[in-house]
């Protein structure tokens, strides 16, 4: 079993629907978990970085953390087709080194 | 307000050869980290400096592979002797702060590296 799964899709949804992406962890000593979303052949991008359980909302996107299901969620409202790339979660203990999941592709459509 | 910049973009090299993949990190940031993104897999951690310092290089294949971040001048990764399954992008972040706590690693576009 992965440390951390993601869905690999695609996902595809019609422009303006909500998008939700999701990854599952099984290291409970995780306390930081990240978004990041990377466009094809790019180097990834910063979304949200957010440190143990709740929500945390900046424009569009709200990232969502449940430590007791191991379970972290992106969602992303009004969604654009310039939101279409692969969405990364990353993790880690408080430590340096980032654990990622393979990253969801995102299409949405105009 | 340049971000993280690594150069080339694009290297292709014949199996046998040295591959060098350069980092500069985010002005004001003193934390070099090296990651590789095979297809269909996430990113993997290879290797943690500072200036001068090698912090941790748990991810770096015991042979071939090198890094390196001197007083002067960018992070340099190194391959030697390259093989087909070098194959992959290459990714430096930079971050602020380091070894623990809150540590937002700001990445560069990738070195995307051919073996033939």
């Amino acid at each position: 079993q992965k440390e951390v799964e993601q869905d690999p899709g695609p996902l595809s949804v019609p422009e303006g629907a909500i998008v939700s992406l999701n990854c599952t962890y099984s290291n409970s000593a995780f306390q930081y978990f990240m978004w990041y979303r990377q466009y094809s052949r790019k180097g990834p991008e910063l979304l949200m970085y957010t440190y143990s359980s709740g929500n945390k909302e900046d424009g569009r996107f709200t990232a969502q953390v449940d430590k007791s299901s191991k379970y972290i969620s992106l969602f992303i409202r009004d969604s654009q087709p310039s939101d279409s790339a692969t969405y990364l979660c990353a993790m880690s203990e408080g430590t340096y080194k980032y654990i990622f999941g393979t990253g969801t592709r995102l299409k949405v459509l105009a | 307000n340049a971000g993280v910049m690594q150069n080339p973009r694009h290297l292709v090299r014949r199996r046998g050869q040295e591959a060098r993949l350069r980092c500069s990190p985010m002005k004001g940031h003193s934390h070099v980290y090296w990651y590789r993104q095979l297809p269909e897999e996430g990113l993997k951690f290879m290797v943690y400096l500072q200036k001068e310092n090698i912090i941790d290089e748990s991810g770096m294949p015991k042979e071939r592979f090198s890094a390196e971040f001197p007083k002067e001048g960018p992070s340099i990764l190194r391959i030697q002797q390259v093989v087909r399954g070098d194959s992959a992008a290459y990714f430096c972040a930079s971050s602020r702060t380091g070894a623990s706590g809150r540590n937002e690693q700001f990445f560069g576009p990738g070195t995307r590296l051919t073996v033939l």
